[in-house]
């Protein structure tokens, strides 16, 4: 069974770091890519980032709003995903998932077929 | 960035209601546009991908359909457990985007 249990959320002041991780189980971790996806309180879906896989060297793709802020890496020998957060603004606040994706027959990756339950991050003074 | 959306915002429903919700590109994009169901306190739910491709495990009232610009999910015939707020997304270009979302209220 594929599972995704992210931890690491918490309150943190505005300029903090905070270190989110994203426990992945059930599946090879690195035929996938992985992504960040949040959601501010009361508001829509915004991807963050993503994380390629293996075969790809693992690189990284980050939204204009975190990028040089954010900072997406993975240890395979431990199946997990980490999402490092420095310089944290309030308008970080949200729950943030991590997911899979999965490709299609042609290899393109289209599918945020599974979902973690979220670890909500708070900025705040 | 592909800005995406979704229309209507709040949709009023009764149960065996047909449902359509229409996702708008600010350009055309590939196939590769997704559907989402999200409930309270939950994370997403994956329903349909490249448009038109149903996520196993999803019953088979929902379906999407679209290309170029314009993409549309619709629920067949509205269950009790269909009441949640749906999110379209674009996996064509980076940044990868979603629509504002549209409430499915009783």
């Amino acid at each position: 069974e594929v599972q995704l249990v992210e931890s690491g959320g918490g309150l943190v002041q505005p300029g903090g770091s905070l270190r989110l991780s994203c426990a992945a189980s059930g599946f090879t971790f690195s035929d996938h890519y992985m992504d960040w996806v949040r959601q501010a309180p009361g508001k829509g879906l915004e991807w963050v980032g993503r994380s390629r896989n293996k075969a790809s060297s693992y690189t990284t793709r980050y939204a204009a709003s975190v990028k040089g802020r954010f900072t997406i890496s993975r240890d395979p020998s431990k199946n997990s995903l980490y999402l490092q957060m420095d310089s944290l603004k309030t308008e970080d606040t949200a729950m943030y998932y991590c997911a899979r994706i999965t490709p299609n027959d042609n290899g393109d990756y289209i599918a945020f077929d599974y979902w973690g339950r979220g670890t909500l991050v708070t900025v705040s003074s | 960035d592909i800005q995406l959306t979704q229309s209507p915002s709040f949709l009023s429903a009764s149960v065996g209601d047909r449902v359509t919700i229409t996702c708008r590109a600010s350009q055309a994009i590939t196939s590769y546009l997704a559907w989402f169901q999200q409930k309270p306190g939950k994370a997403p739910k994956l329903l349909i991908y490249a448009a038109s491709t149903l996520q196993s495990g999803v019953p088979s009232r929902f379906s999407g359909s679209g290309s170029g610009t314009e993409f549309t999910l619709t629920i067949s015939s509205l269950q009790p457990e269909d009441f949640a707020t749906y999110y379209c997304q674009q996996l064509d270009t980076y940044p990868l985007t979603f629509g504002g979302g549209t409430k499915v209220e009783f």
